[in-house]
């Protein structure tokens, strides 16, 4: 099976600065999704930004970008003048075009704190 | 409409007590899924519907039996739950991976917060 890492339990940042959370992922499969979703304290789980593994440009939206690194099966997240409110669990997540390509795989979760 | 609602929010049950969560979207979404989340950690995936067709079932035990009248709603039945069952209960939608794939994400719900005692 697929399986996605998240080596960062937690990590925090000055808010306004920058910040990195990192991915890694396991497949022998060529084309896939990787999804970034953000789940705020006692609130719902939100896409924050996906890219297509086919495509080599990062995809960004906004003060979120991604460093996608196909041979390496990396996908880092960085997010750009941190606010409060981008304090939350970040998790990595994996889907690919298979048998069971209805199933998405994520990693164990990045606990961002935003300091004032 | 990118929403998936959830009811009830909330949702406290005795051990022997028969309750069901409800789960509804209108993107045209054919894959629909629940997950079980226990504090600050990942989804963990209980069940996958395709075409309204229970398409996997992670070894879920059988108190929690699912359940999907039509293409645009999920039910999760519950009954004898044991305490440990206590957790946030999502659903959530995607494009089905036998289409297009559309943008290829899921669309989640925000939960049920179920407590048994």
């Amino acid at each position: 099976a697929q399986t996605v890492t998240q080596s960062q339990p937690e990590m925090s940042v000055q808010e306004a600065e920058t910040v990195t959370l990192s991915c890694t992922y396991d497949t022998s499969e060529s084309d896939y999704y990787l999804f970034w979703y953000k789940q705020p304290p006692s609130r719902q789980m939100i896409l924050v930004i996906r890219q297509e593994a086919y495509k080599q440009q990062n995809a960004t939206e906004n003060r979120f970008s991604v460093n996608f690194q196909k041979a390496a099966k990396s996908f880092s997240l960085k997010i750009s003048d941190s606010q409060l409110g981008d304090a939350a669990m970040y998790f990595c997540a994996y889907r690919d075009d298979t048998n069971t390509g209805n199933q998405f795989y994520f990693g164990t979760g990045t606990s961002l704190t935003v300091i004032p | 409409d990118t929403e998936v609602t959830q009811t009830p929010k909330h949702l406290v049950m005795g051990m022997t007590n028969k309750k069901s969560l409800k789960c509804e979207q209108h993107m045209g979404h054919r894959a629909m899924y629940w997950y079980k989340q226990k504090a600050k950690k990942p989804p963990e995936l209980m069940f996958v519907y395709s075409y309204e067709k229970l398409s996997i079932n992670e070894s879920v035990p059988s108190r929690f039996s699912p359940e999907c009248p039509n293409s645009s709603l999920l039910n999760l039945h519950l009954h004898a739950l044991q305490p440990e069952d206590s957790a946030l209960y999502l659903c959530a939608s995607s494009q089905d991976r036998g289409l297009s794939w559309g943008n290829g994400e899921q669309y989640f719900g925000p939960g049920t917060r179920l407590t048994v005692t």
